[in-house]
């Protein structure tokens, strides 16, 4: 049974430019959340997609964008990058009740200079 | 208030010892609740979920839950070094719906 594909493992970008990740999910699996992970800040969910509508949404500004396909693929998208966006972007996956947990993604490092 | 609260540690123990992590959460309508490890450099991996009060034991690992405390906490019995890794407590359901919220998590050391 394949995992969790994040796409690509790794980024540079420059301070505004804008970046799409990609998550393909488990198969089967309707559910797929974002999350930001930092040293300081820990895991920050982002936003969660359920059959191709966005279920649930973090705090974070509008510059983050996420969407799902019929497949159950889903991308993330952050545009006018800052320096602070910096970060490990992980993938979830999940059936999508409230009684699974997640298996995540390798993740996506995002480096902004 | 954080919603998900959990000791950073890092917390010690020596080898075959029982490690206690432990965690709070602020929403009283949370319905499931979650253990993750994390090693360095990797994602987090779900070890342990428990929805109803009690204990639920799986090999070497004992989650406890308390919804009147709101508190839940994961034993670790026989500690290896391979258990070395970050702990990270999540809660989902209450006014969160289907979002889980994680706890900064607690880095837990095995001395061999």
């Amino acid at each position: 049974k394949a995992g969790v594909t994040q796409t690509p493992r790794y980024l540079i970008k420059t301070r505004g430019q804008q970046v799409t990740l990609s998550c393909s999910p488990i198969s089967g699996h309707r559910s797929v959340s974002w999350y930001q992970q930092t040293p300081g800040q820990g895991l920050q969910f982002l936003f969660e997609y359920f059959s191709e509508t966005q279920r649930n949404k973090g705090n974070f500004p509008g510059r983050f964008s996420g969407r799902q396909f019929s497949n159950s693929r889903s991308e993330m998208n952050v545009s006018t990058l800052e320096l602070g966006d910096s970060a490990l972007y992980l993938c979830a996956s999940s059936p999508g009740t409230a009684s699974y947990g997640y298996t995540f993604g390798s993740g996506t490092r995002l480096t902004v200079v | 208030q954080k919603e998900v609260e959990q000791n950073s540690g890092p917390l010690s123990v020596p080898e075959g010892a029982i490690a206690s992590l432990n965690c709070t959460y602020s929403d009283r309508g949370s319905q499931s609740f979650f253990w993750y490890r994390q090693y360095s450099g990797k994602s987090p991996e779900l070890i342990m979920s428990i929805y109803s009060n009690g204990d639920k034991e799986d090999g070497r690992f004992t989650a406890q839950l308390n919804k009147a405390s709101q508190y839940v906490s994961l034993l670790i019995r026989d500690s290896q070094p391979s258990d070395s890794a970050t702990y990270l407590c999540a809660v989902k359901g209450g006014t969160g719906g289907f979002k889980t919220i994680f706890g900064a998590g607690t880095r837990l050391f095995v001395k061999a």
